[in-house]
């Protein structure tokens, strides 16, 4: 089974720009997250879709970011202007009972 | 609430050692508990996980964990480390049904 993919590996945006993260969660799983991972603040959980509704939205990060599951097969998360300090990795993951989840390799994105 | 503490951000070990990575949580009910793993410039992958019953549970790659209820602990624990397993190692809680919660990472370094 193909696990969790994402696209880009590597993103590199100026300040201001509009950046969209994707994720193919593996087939079959209900849940799909999306993670802010950086040194300082660890993994910061960013949303949260089961079955493709929203269930959690990570709340301080409401203002700029948005996270859309399309379809069963597919998610974005836009991060729209982007800010120097949004420079992170950003994992997806999915998982058949939220919990066991199943991590992508995750994009570095960096903001100038 | 439910948190995790990770007292430890590294640990170095020899190869051949034994070694314990520690985790405790913050939860009045037995919470589900998990152990991640993250090598470089890769998601997090699933080690092992605790619902219920026997208190230690075994993993993939030689790892086990106990889960200790009067001490609100699961610690990680394995007889003989080797190079490979030098990585980020993430304990993870969920209770009541929520979202996972993740602790800040133990850094292991395995010298030869």
């Amino acid at each position: 089974d193909a696990g969790v993919t994402q696209t880009p590996r590597h993103e590199v945006a100026e300040k201001g720009q509009t950046i969209i993260l994707k994720c193919e969660p593996v087939s079959g799983h209900n849940d799909l997250f999306w993670y802010r991972q950086t040194k300082i603040q660890g993994l910061e959980l960013l949303s949260y879709f089961r079955s493709k509704s929203l269930m959690e939205d990570g709340g301080a990060f409401k203002d700029r970011f948005k996270a859309e599951m399309l379809n069963s097969s597919f998610s974005t998360l836009k991060i729209q202007p982007t800010e120097p300090k949004d420079s992170a990795v950003y994992l997806c993951a999915s998982s058949p009972d939220r919990y066991e989840q199943y991590f992508g390799p995750g994009t570095r994105l960096t903001v100038l | 609430a439910q948190s995790v503490t990770q007292p430890d951000a590294r640990v170095t070990v020899s190869e051949g050692a034994s070694l314990q990575l520690r985790c405790k949580y913050s939860y009045s009910a037995t919470p589900y508990l998990f152990w991640y793993v993250q090598y470089p410039r890769q998601g997090l992958q699933m080690l092992l996980k605790y619902y219920s019953g026997d208190p230690v549970v075994q993993g993939v790659n030689g790892f086990e964990a106990e889960f200790s209820k009067s001490d609100s602990s699961f610690h990680l624990r394995k007889a003989s480390v080797h190079w490979s397993d030098s990585a980020v190692y993430f304990c993870a809680v969920s209770a009541n049904g929520n979202v996972l919660y993740f602790g800040s990472g133990t850094k292991l370094t395995v010298e030869p």
